[in-house]
């Protein structure tokens, strides 16, 4: 059964940091695209980052491009995403999710998402 | 690309039946995905490549289109249906998604 799990989120400060975490299982994770997508709270979806499997393509959502880095340790099955300078706008839930190649790139597995909140 | 999703609410019957539309600003081919996300859980994929159902999901769901006009539609709403639905396009980065459309009873 694939297993996504996000950790690491929290309040902050603005200008702050925060390190979020994805452990991956179920799955040859390895093998896999990943993505960030975030839900500020009441809103829709927003894309944030995504990071091939091979860690050598990544892509990153204008709003975030410059604080925002994404990273993967294949080895533990975990993805991370390293957020500094944050914003009261970077406040929202976060979710981690799989980029599946044979649908065309879609989110087909989830986490549970973790809340950030930035906030004085 | 922006994708635009109308309507952004609707109120409907359980047995009903049900289309959602986006359109992107420009073509993306057949790169939308739906999904559908219930209050306090993850989006769930439903359909890919714009009209291939994901494994599992009824089939009552259905997609249609391609370029920049895309409908999902809900052959008969079930209740379990009530939800929140967001297209996505995946022809290029960045990654875009939809306003959402609230399905209420």
């Amino acid at each position: 059964e694939v297993r996504l799990v996000e950790s690491g989120g929290g309040f902050v400060q603005p200008g702050g940091s925060l390190k979020l975490s994805c452990a991956a299982s179920g799955f040859t994770f390895s093998n896999y695209a990943m993505s960030w997508v975030r839900q500020a709270p009441g809103k829709g979806l927003q894309w944030v980052s995504a990071l091939s499997g091979t860690r050598d393509t990544v892509y990153y959502a204008d709003s975030v491009k410059g604080r925002f880095t994404v990273s993967r340790d294949n080895s533990k099955n975990t993805l991370y995403l390293q957020m500094n300078s944050l914003r009261v706008e970077d406040t929202a839930v976060y979710y981690c999710a799989t980029i599946e190649p044979s649908a065309l790139g879609s989110f087909d597995q989830w986490g549970q998402g973790t809340l950030v909140t930035v906030s004085s | 690309i922006q994708l635009s999703q109308s309507p952004s609410f609707l109120s409907a019957s359980v047995g009903d039946r049900v289309t959602i539309t986006c359109r992107a600003s420009q073509g993306i081919s057949s790169y939308l995905a739906w999904y559908q996300q219930k209050p306090g859980k993850a989006p769930k994929l439903l359909i890919y490549a714009a009209s291939t159902l994901q494994s599992g999901v009824p089939s009552r769901f259905s997609g249609s289109g391609s370029g920049t006009e895309f409908t999902l539609t809900i052959s008969s709403l079930q209740p379990e249906d009530f939800a929140t639905y967001y297209c996505q396009q995946l022809h290029g980065y960045p990654l875009t998604f939809g306003g959402g459309t609230k399905v209420e009873i």
